[in-house]
């Protein structure tokens, strides 16, 4: 299996921070990478597929970058709803694989 | 817009099996690029994915449960179903199933809420 290390495991900030999240591939992966947002009691939901791309109608101060083994998850400005464990997950070989999340907290 | 309701019994023995059900509505369980997928999450934990069917009735499984786990769908009741046989109280956790999106990307869009279930006599 595909190991996936996030970092940090929890993270406090300020609203307004500029939020970055590390994810880190034990092989290469190219692109195929997805991260989610999951608040508390909820399900998870997609933010971004293919480590770069946008799904629709999530916020435009989230995004990601990287390719190969190493992945970053960026919020530029932190509000309030942005509160939530974050995971990245792979798809490039199966069983898909997660990271073991990366809690935010307000400062 | 689409929905996924888990729906099944939260309290199983051990040694007996789980079996989950979720319900897909808004759309058909059978159109589109899309596959069905279960994955779980211990409290407090991260992501386990159980695996996943296709409408054409080809499946994976995760390499760690694959000797306990079928997946199934039933596509004229816009159903798919989990059995997990001889749980343990390792296998305690929340149950999610989830829409996969197949174009290229593989990506997880729609999420049921969850239901949990204990392993415990």
């Amino acid at each position: 299996d595909i190991q996936m290390t996030q970092s940090p495991s929890s993270l406090s900030a300020s609203v307004g921070d500029r939020v970055t999240i590390t994810c880190q591939a034990s092989q290469d992966i190219s692109n195929y990478l997805n991260w989610y947002q999951q608040k508390p009691g909820k399900a998870p939901k997609l933010l971004i597929y293919d480590a770069s791309n946008l799904e629709t109608g999530v916020p435009s101060r989230f995004s990601g970058s990287g390719s190969g083994t190493d992945f970053t998850f960026t919020i530029s400005s932190l509000q309030p709803e942005d509160i939530a464990t974050y995971y990245c997950q792979q798809y490039d070989n199966l069983p898909d694989t997660f990271g073991q999340g990366t809690k935010l907290e307000i400062k | 817009q689409v929905q996924l309701q888990e729906s099944g019994p939260g309290l199983v023995k051990p040694s007996q099996t789980l079996s989950l059900t979720c319900t897909v509505s808004g759309g058909s369980i059978s159109s589109g690029s899309y596959y069905w997928s279960w994955i779980r999450q211990p409290a407090g934990k991260g992501l386990e994915w159980i695996g996943r069917i296709y409408t054409s009735g080809s499946t994976n499984y995760n390499p760690s449960l694959k000797s306990r786990v079928t997946i199934s769908v039933d596509t004229s009741k816009n159903q798919f179903s989990l059995k997990l046989s001889s749980v343990t109280a390792a296998d305690t956790a929340v149950y999610y199933c989830a829409r996969g999106r197949e174009d290229g990307s593989y990506y997880f869009d729609y999420w049921g809420q969850g239901t949990l279930v204990t392993v415990s006599s």
